[in-house]
């Protein structure tokens, strides 16, 4: 069955780095549009970015575009989110998600943690 | 961006009766590119409806979905005490994807 599993997330001050990965399985990953959907605390759902397969489309949205990098490697069956400038305001749970526009397949997600 | 407004914000129902969730879009969603999620604490949301109307794997028939243009709802025939949730719309016609602020189903 597919599986999504998140890691990478933690506590991080304004301003520093966290790569997040997520590991998959049980599907055709290469084949597969990926995605990054986030949720702050007590708060609704905000797409961040999707990558197309083999990489070659690639979209954002404008509050992450410029610090955030989504990238894949195929051999691994591993999706990443490289974030760097973090704030404050991008504290949340970040969800790894099968496909880009029907989004069935949904990892438990991981905690990120922007603070002083 | 397309902005999705959800009403009501919070639904007071008991089990056995139907609950209808009403999603807003700010511009025509063409294709019906809408879709519905539910979540649950501590939980990722999970794919209840995709194309405004059908129904996603495993989803059992007291849900369905409905709309177009702008104008969507999701209607629950028989709430049975686990669709007590919040419930997310969302469209993916055009990016940014957007989500709805999310209806919170309760008893």
């Amino acid at each position: 069955q597919v599986q999504l599993v998140e890691s990478g997330g933690g506590l991080v001050k304004p301003g520093g780095s966290l790569r997040l990965s997520c590991a998959a399985s049980g599907f055709p990953f290469s084949d597969s549009y990926m995605s990054w959907i986030r949720q702050a605390p007590e708060k609704g759902l905000e797409w961040v970015s999707y990558i197309s397969p083999s990489g070659s489309t690639i979209d954002y949205a404008d509050s992450v575009k410029g610090r955030f990098t989504i990238s894949r490697d195929d051999a691994k069956k591993s999706l990443y989110l490289q974030m760097d400038s973090l704030r404050a305001d991008d504290t949340a749970v970040y969800f790894c998600v099968r496909g880009h526009t029907i989004v069935q397949f949904w990892g438990q997600g991981t905690q990120v943690t922007v603070s002083s | 961006e397309i902005v999705l407004t959800q009403s009501p914000g919070t639904l007071s129902l008991s089990p056995g009766e139907r609950a209808i969730l009403s999603c807003r879009a700010s511009q025509s969603i063409t294709s019906s590119y809408l879709a519905w999620f539910q979540q649950k604490p501590g939980q990722a949301p999970r794919l209840l409806m995709y194309g405004a109307s059908s129904r996603a794997t495993g989803i059992p028939d007291r849900f369905s979905g409905s709309g177009s243009g702008t104008d969507f709802t999701l209607t629950i025939n028989g709430l049975e005490p686990e669709d007590f949730a919040v419930y997310y719309c969302h469209q993916y016609v055009s990016t940014p994807f957007t989500f709805g602020p999310g209806t919170k189903v309760d008893f």
